[in-house]
């Protein structure tokens, strides 16, 4: 069965101290490997897709990579605005759909 | 450009009761899936629709059901309402579906008594 486990399940950073989120996954025929954000009362928002092992995508703070076995997010630096909880989903073939399996999250609080 | 929008915002609902969720995708926009998204479980898919046709449907009951409209709005219905069924319901849309970047509106609370 597919599956995607994102670890840790919290984190607590000070501003400035980079960090690491993991999402390791199981799954057969994958087609991309997605990040979101989501912030209290909001829908997912968009970060990233990765599609192959070695892969790299950067947007400010923020930098993930992809191995066959797990996508890493990165993050330099952080700011309290960064505080949010990081969804990390896989795109699988379902025979053409858009279906998308989430991992249930890492909830990150920056302080100052 | 609007994005995704779903409504109502909240609802509070007694067992037994059904519901109707609505969500109209971004313009232009011709895929729009469905998620359940609680505490314990995080998201789970429920079902995609393209130009009317469900084209995928996850692992829920059939009292979970949705359709969707020509001009690309779409509704989801959940008869028979249990307590579990309380939950954050999401609606994401995507400009033709496969593995393309979804649009996420901010979802409706549901709230089961």
């Amino acid at each position: 069965e597919d599956q995607v486990t994102q670890s840790p399940e919290a984190l607590r950073l000070q501003e400035g101290e980079s960090s690491s989120l993991n999402c390791s996954y199981t799954v057969s025929g994958l087609r991309g490997l997605f990040w979101y954000r989501q912030d209290p009362g909001k829908g997912p928002e968009f970060l990233f897709t990765l599609y192959s092992a070695g892969e790299e995508k950067e947007k400010e703070r923020l930098k993930a990579t992809l191995t066959k076995k797990e996508s890493f997010l990165h993050i330099t630096a952080p700011k309290p605005e960064d505080s949010a909880t990081y969804l990390c989903a896989v795109h699988i073939l379902t025979g053409g759909g858009n279906k998308l399996t989430f991992g249930t999250g890492t909830q990150l609080k920056v302080e100052l | 450009k609007a994005g995704v929008t779903q409504t109502p915002r909240y609802l509070i609902k007694t067992r037994g009761q059904q519901v109707t969720l609505s969500c109209s995708p971004i313009s232009g926009h011709r895929s729009v899936s469905w998620y359940q998204q609680t505490p314990g479980q995080g998201l789970q898919f429920l079902f995609e629709y393209f130009s009317e046709t469900q084209r995928n449907k996850g692992n829920f009951p059939g009292r979970f059901s949705g359709r969707q409209f020509s001009n690309s709005r779409s509704e989801m219905n959940v008869s028979t309402l249990e307590l579990g069924d309380s939950a954050l319901y999401l609606c994401a849309s995507s400009s033709r579906g496969g593995d393309e970047k979804l649009f996420f509106g901010s979802g409706t609370q549901l709230s089961v008594l």
